[in-house]
């Protein structure tokens, strides 16, 4: 079946912009977290939802950073006036239930911030 | 100090040999713990859970020393195949054993197998 799916697969930018990245988890997973990988790093959690609520926001870096998941489905992370340091890979990831360990990632967006 | 910790490698091994990598984690209320393994440019895919007992899944083994707060992969055998970045991997638990969601992973470890 289908899985994790994520797009744009990449995305260039320039400082300031703004930027939206989309993930469509596998259907039927309830629970959906974007993930941020710098280069030669492992992924560093960001925000974690269950169903269309955030349960867990804490790893947002800041307050530039943002996402939604108004139908309990799709979910967008939006990263307002980028910086640099904004580059790297953001994957998502789903799994069936609520906080299951198994946790299916999706192919990521490679972020450039020029 | 990081919350995951790992040895970054590289490490380049002969096809045949065997290989273990070791990683700690400095939060003890982890309680969930697996070993992810990353290609070149791809997502993260599971490799196996790690058991408080140790557990084995053909080639790899994997143990767990909570007192310690220290995980173990070790592959035997190695094939060409097995070069991959290998991610340790730790989750809380709420009580009840319901499992939190969020993953914290290491830096991962590099392993290349050479003919």
């Amino acid at each position: 079946g289908a899985g994790v799916s994520q797009t744009p697969s990449n995305k260039v930018t320039e400082k300031g912009k703004y930027v939206e990245l989309r993930c469509d988890p596998i259907s039927g997973h309830t629970a959906l977290y974007w993930y941020r990988q710098s280069l030669g790093q492992g992924p560093e959690f960001l925000i974690y939802f269950q169903g269309t609520g955030a349960a867990d926001d804490s790893g947002l870096p800041n307050d530039r950073f943002f996402a939604v998941r108004p139908e309990g489905s799709v979910s967008t992370l939006k990263i307002q006036r980028t910086e640099r340091g904004d580059s790297a890979v953001y994957l998502c990831a789903s799994s069936p239930v609520s906080g299951a360990d198994t946790q299916y990632f999706g192919p990521g967006t490679r972020l450039t911030v020029l | 100090r990081k919350e995951v910790e790992q040895d970054p490698g590289p490490f380049n091994v002969p096809e045949g040999a065997t290989v273990a990598f070791n990683c700690t984690y400095s939060n003890s209320a982890s309680q969930s713990f697996f070993w992810y393994r990353q290609d070149c440019r791809k997502e993260p895919k599971l490799l196996m859970s790690v058991y408080s007992s140790g557990n084995e899944d053909g080639r790899f083994t994997a143990q767990l020393n909570r007192a310690s707060q220290y995980i173990s992969l070790l592959i035997r055998d190695s094939k060409l195949s097995d070069s991959a970045t290998y991610l340790c991997v730790v989750s809380p638990r709420f009580a009840g054993g319901t499992s939190y969601g969020k993953l914290t992973f290491g830096q991962g470890t590099i392993l290349t197998v050479h003919p």
